[in-house]
């Protein structure tokens, strides 16, 4: 069964930083593209960047590029989302994702974790 | 690279049919067979229903079922039952090498 766990979030000012860990299990991880999706309060799905299986290809959500970075461990099998420059309207819940293939989907999803940014 | 376009709510009766539509553009459903769709109960983290657009995950009840044609993709669910209810939200790859979503659909059962 996959599984996907993620850790990290929090409260923190605005301009702030916080790295999201996600340690995932049950499939193979160094194989697979996961990324991260994020939901506000009351709204939509907005995918947020998502990394290839063997970390040679990123791609970010313009609403965060440059301040957003992904990076994965294929040896402890984990995520990661180091987030600087928070801003109020990166307040969400973060979930770790398994992507189909590349992007063309999300097969499997953690059950998040909250980011609150404010002062 | 904007949301694809769902309406906000649809609604029907027990064993009754509903069909939610997803618009997108040219530069994403329009071009490629990469539309899936998600169920989101409240409180819970979104459930992959269709991908590829017709295709249904082991466990995922054939009540669910998934179309295209030109830029727009419908999630029909048939027979519905209470345990239906619930937001339902669409994605498809983009010409940006990205996944973008839609806005969301709530579903109520009557």
């Amino acid at each position: 069964e996959v599984q996907l766990l993620e850790s990290g979030g929090g409260l923190v000012q605005p301009g702030g930083s916080l790295r999201l860990s996600c340690a995932a299990s049950g499939f193979t991880f160094r194989r697979n593209a996961v990324g991260w999706v994020r939901q506000a309060a009351g709204k939509g799905l907005e995918w947020v960047s998502g990394i290839s299986g063997d970390g040679d290809n990123t791609n970010y959500a313009d609403s965060v590029k440059g301040r957003f970075t992904i990076s994965r461990d294929n040896v402890k099998n984990t995520l990661y989302l180091q987030m600087n420059s928070l801003r109020v309207d990166d307040t969400a819940v973060y979930y770790c994702a398994k992507g189909l293939a590349w992007w063309y989907g999300v097969d499997a999803w953690g059950q998040g974790t909250t980011v609150t940014v404010s002062s | 690279q904007s949301a694809l376009t769902q309406p906000p709510s649809a609604s029907g009766s027990p064993g009754q049919s509903v069909t939610i539509s997803c618009t997108g553009t040219s530069s994403d459903i329009g071009s490629y067979n990469y539309v899936s769709w998600y169920q989101q109960h409240p409180g819970k983290a979104p459930k992959l229903m269709i991908y590829e657009v017709t295709e249904r995950p082991s466990g995922v009840p054939d009540r669910f079922s998934g179309s295209k044609s030109g830029n727009t993709a419908s999630l029909t669910v048939s027979g519905l039952q209470a345990e239906d209810e619930a937001d339902y939200y669409c994605s498809s790859f983009a010409d940006s090498n990205t996944l973008i979503f839609g806005g969301g659909t709530k579903l109520t059962v009557l």
